[in-house]
């Protein structure tokens, strides 16, 4: 079992929608969690940490789970200029991160 | 507040030639990170520094590549010789942190862009 994992997707989705990804991790002494917006050939962007049960941000909610150890980012109302990737992004001690695959994203006209 | 800065961006090399990357990270910052990222992949960590001290070089191919991070601050990244399956793009972070909730966020560079030909 990897350990971080994603669905790569593609997750195509018209304007307007909801869309929910998922991340399961596998180390259950992971302390914090980040999810990062990569658009193509560019860096990994900071979107959101989460470090308790969640976090929320305008149209942007992550969702933490330890029992089940995964988290998840919904995205209300999607625009065009969500296109993109999304990493997730597990800190399993020491600093050390470990990032899954990544979630394409298109958001659809 | 200045980023972390790489360089060069773009490198086109042959097989069997060496490279290195540079990268400077947020003032401050103790700990730096190279990853490398291949086309349709999440970064992979290859070494991680605190301060100028090694914590995890765990995944670094120590055959052919090293890094380095004199005085605590720059860091430089070698490819020596280069493989075709080094194609990809270096990336450099660095985040604080301190302790403190929050101080844990890793930032990026630009990234250069490696192809060995």
């Amino acid at each position: 079992r990897k350990e971080v994992e994603q669905d790569p997707g593609p997750f195509n989705v018209p304007e307007g929608a909801t869309v929910a990804f998922n991340c399961t991790y596998s180390n259950s002494a992971s302390q914090s969690f980040f999810w990062y917006r990569q658009d193509c050939r560019k860096e990994p962007k900071l979107l959101m940490s989460v470090y308790s049960s969640g976090n929320e941000d305008g149209r942007f909610t992550a969702q933490l789970n330890r029992a089940s150890q995964y988290i998840s980012l919904l995205i209300r109302d999607s625009k065009l200029s969500d296109s993109a990737t999304y990493l997730c992004v597990v800190n399993s001690g020491t600093y050390k991160y470990i990032f899954g695959t990544g979630t394409r994203l298109k958001v659809l006209a | 507040e200045a980023g972390v800065a790489q360089s060069p961006r773009y490198k086109i090399i042959e097989k069997r030639q060496s490279v290195a990357f540079w990268c400077n990270p947020i003032s401050g910052h103790a700990t730096l990170y190279w990853y490398q990222q291949i086309l349709g992949q999440g970064p992979k960590l290859l070494i991680q520094f605190q301060n100028n001290g090694v914590v995890d070089d765990s995944q670094l191919p120590k055959d052919r590549f090293s890094a380095e991070r004199l005085k605590g601050v720059d860091s430089t990244l070698k490819i020596q010789p280069a493989k075709l399956e080094d194609s990809a793009v270096y990336l450099c972070a660095s985040s604080l942190p301190d302790g403190a909730l929050g101080t844990d966020t890793q930032y990026f560079g630009p990234g250069t862009r490696l192809t060995v030909l």
